[in-house]
């Protein structure tokens, strides 16, 4: 079965500092990774998909399959960044749009 | 367009009764995923349907049941609930097989 990890609940950090937010998974065959971000009052909307390789209000990550991560990071965090992040998983070969999600980490940016 | 739409957005219900949540996917996605969002379980995946047909399920009892019609709106259903069953439901729109989801605001549920 499936599992993604996000060892952290809580990344506080202060404007203009770079952030990272881990996550690790574990799952058999090829994955496709995602990052979601959720806003205060906001609906949970995709920052992320790691075959599009781009880079999204400042944010990258990368696939490393050989220590099976998809970490996010930018180097310069803005107040605006502050939200609950979820990193989340499909299976590629699966048929279906399941996604299966960490625990998210929730990132505030003091200024 | 407008986005993902879910019905009622607040339901109080007494343990024991049953409720029904509806979803209006964006217009011409046909893929509809629920999800059950948690402090204690996070967000965990309920179902999903593709053109009428369930195509996914997850690690939840029986008394989670869903349905999609034909114009791609979608219901979940629980019967009998329970205390736990106190949760934000989301539902997800995608066009077709591994394309973006779209969640909607999610409707919470209170179980009393």
């Amino acid at each position: 079965a499936q599992r993604v990890t996000q060892p952290e609940k809580l990344l506080s950090v202060f404007k203009g500092a770079p952030v990272e937010l881990k996550c690790n998974y574990s799952y058999s065959g090829s994955p496709e990774l995602f990052w979601y971000v959720q806003y205060s009052r906001q609906r949970l909307q995709l920052l992320l998909r790691h075959i599009s390789r781009e880079s999204i209000k400042g944010f990258t990550a990368d696939l490393n399959k050989g220590e099976t991560s998809f970490h996010l990071k930018k180097p310069f965090a803005q107040e605006e960044d502050s939200a609950m992040y979820y990193c989340a998983l499909r299976m590629i070969k699966a048929a279906g749009n399941k996604l299966t999600f960490g625990g998210g980490t929730r990132v505030l940016v003091k200024p | 367009k407008a986005g993902v739409t879910q019905t009622p957005r607040y339901l109080i219900k007494t343990r024991g009764q049953q409720v029904t949540l509806s979803c209006s996917p964006i217009s011409g996605h046909r893929s509809v995923s629920w999800y059950q969002q948690t402090p204690g379980q996070g967000l965990q995946f309920l179902f999903e349907y593709f053109s009428e047909t369930q195509r996914n399920k997850g690690n939840f009892p029986g008394r989670f049941s869903g349905r999609q019609f034909s114009n791609s709106r979608s219901e979940m259903n629980v019967s009998t609930l329970e205390l736990g069953d106190s949760a934000l439901y989301l539902c997800a729109s995608s066009s077709t097989v591994n394309t973006e989801a779209f969640f909607g605001q999610g409707t919470r549920l209170t179980v009393v």
